[in-house]
């Protein structure tokens, strides 16, 4: 069964950086696929932040390109995500997830149970 | 940029079918899933590439697409069906989720 756990601060400051980690289990990262964030703004929807598969390669959302990175660290199983220059306006609920497809055909079938991470000072 | 267009609400009665749409231009080229999100917790996917429902998802979920708009049906709508949910499509090296649609079961 594949399981992904989503770590890191709960807070963080205006302008600072955000970062997350995200442990899979129960499946090797090195085996394929590209592995998600998506955010969820407290009552609002879904957005997708960005996506990397075990080499590194990634791509991300245009709206959010200036500001995140991802990276992947296949020897502990786990990938991540930086988010600079934070506002309240990324308060959210962040999610880590395994992307499925290739070609036209995208999906997450897996997920993480979310990470609240607050902006506030 | 791509844009997924989904009505904000949508109520059925228990027992009867409710369908949900998603419209998205050129959305019959590509592929749509959707996912179903109960408050509190994590999204799950209940319909990929249009028509294909995971394993342990219940039959009474399925999708379709007609032209530019992609449906998700669920027939004999049960209360915990009640949930928001979200249809999903790939563009341009992108992932583009719907604003969501809040199902309610009256």
């Amino acid at each position: 069964q594949v399981q992904l756990q989503e770590s890191g601060p709960g807070l963080v400051k205006p302008s600072e950086t955000l970062s997350l980690t995200c442990g899979v289990s129960g499946f090797s990262i090195n085996s394929g696929y590209y592995w998600g964030w998506i955010r969820q703004p407290p009552g609002k929807g879904l957005q997708w932040i960005g996506s990397i598969d075990h080499s590194g390669s990634v791509y991300y959302n245009p709206s959010l390109r200036s500001r995140a990175t991802m990276s992947v660290d296949t020897s502990k199983n786990q990938f991540s995500l930086k988010l600079t220059s934070v506002t309240a306006a990324d308060t959210a609920v962040l999610y880590c997830a395994r992307e499925v497809g290739s070609g036209i055909t995208r999906y997450f079938d897996y997920w993480g149970q979310g990470a609240l991470v607050t902006v506030s000072s | 940029s791509y844009d997924l267009s989904q009505p904000p609400s949508v109520s059925v009665s228990p027992g009867q079918t409710a369908s949900i749409p998603c419209s998205g231009d050129k959305l019959g080229n590509k592929y749509a899933c959707w996912y179903q999100q109960k408050p509190g917790q994590s999204p799950v996917l209940v319909i990929y590439q249009d028509t294909k429902r995971p394993s342990g998802i219940p039959e009474r979920f399925s999708g379709s697409i007609s032209g530019n708009t992609a449906t998700l049906t669920i027939s004999g709508t049960q209360a915990m069906d009640e949930a928001d949910y979200y249809c999903q499509a790939w563009d341009s090296s992108t992932v583009v989720f719907g604003g969501g649609t809040k199902l309610t079961v009256l």
